[in-house]
């Protein structure tokens, strides 16, 4: 069974720059998770999808970062305009549904971003 | 809202089982205990998870007290790749979210 894919994996951008980042769950995964990773700290989600739509973003800072899964399979993470403090590791997960169903979520190898 | 409490780091010896203790003593009843690691560079990866009985896969066992307060990861013969960072996490009762904490770094030494 395939995992869950991302692109890039490394990214150098200026401040101020913008960037995406895509995101293939695993096969049938209705339930899509963006997380970002500053080191030495745990990851932290930012935005949750069910099928195409949000379930939850609270912590998704959306005055330049914005997350689409338009077609309910891949999905697409933007900051614009980055700052430094976005230097992180952006981690794409996948769950087949909800996790209260029982179910595990299973991560990509995410994308590094250097923003400098 | 369920919050776990791990040791912040722990050693093994290659070849023996390492036990990491997490304790979730405000877990409710519905609620599954997760378990993943991190090997530097590496996303998270899935070990096991468990809602009241004991679990076991090919990769570890998972053993959850009677009152489900607690529970230990059990890994049967630690390798030098197991050296990673193991994340206890209860589902945040409030979202649907996995929300990880500081997580236990386990040092398995030859």
């Amino acid at each position: 069974e395939a995992g869950v894919a991302q692109s890039p994996r490394y990214k150098i951008i200026e401040k101020r720059q913008s960037v995406a980042f895509w995101c293939n769950p695993i096969s049938g995964h209705a339930t899509l998770y963006w997380y970002q990773q500053i080191l030495g700290q745990g990851p932290k989600l930012l935005i949750q999808f069910q099928n195409n739509g949000v379930v939850d973003d609270s912590q998704l800072p959306k005055d330049r970062f914005s997350a689409e899964r338009l077609k309910g399979v891949d999905s697409t993470l933007k900051i614009q305009p980055a700052k430094l403090e976005d230097s992180a590791v952006y981690l794409c997960a996948s769950s087949l549904d909800f996790l209260f169903r029982g179910v595990a979520a299973f991560f990509g190898q995410g994308t590094r971003l250097t923003v400098v | 809202d369920a919050k776990t409490t791990q040791p912040t780091s722990m050693d093994c010896a290659e070849g023996r089982a390492a036990n990491l203790p997490c304790n979730h003593s405000t877990i409710s009843g519905n609620e599954y205990v997760y378990w993943y690691r991190q090997i530097h560079s590496q996303g998270p990866q899935y070990i096991i998870h468990g809602l009241k009985n004991n679990e076991t896969n090919e990769m570890a066992s998972l053993i959850i007290t009677e009152d489900r307060k607690s529970s230990t990861l059990i890994l049967p013969h630690a390798t030098l790749r197991d050296t990673a960072v193991y994340y206890c996490i209860v589902r945040f009762r409030a979202g649907n979210m996995l929300t990880f904490g500081g997580g236990t770094r386990l040092m398995v030494k030859p």
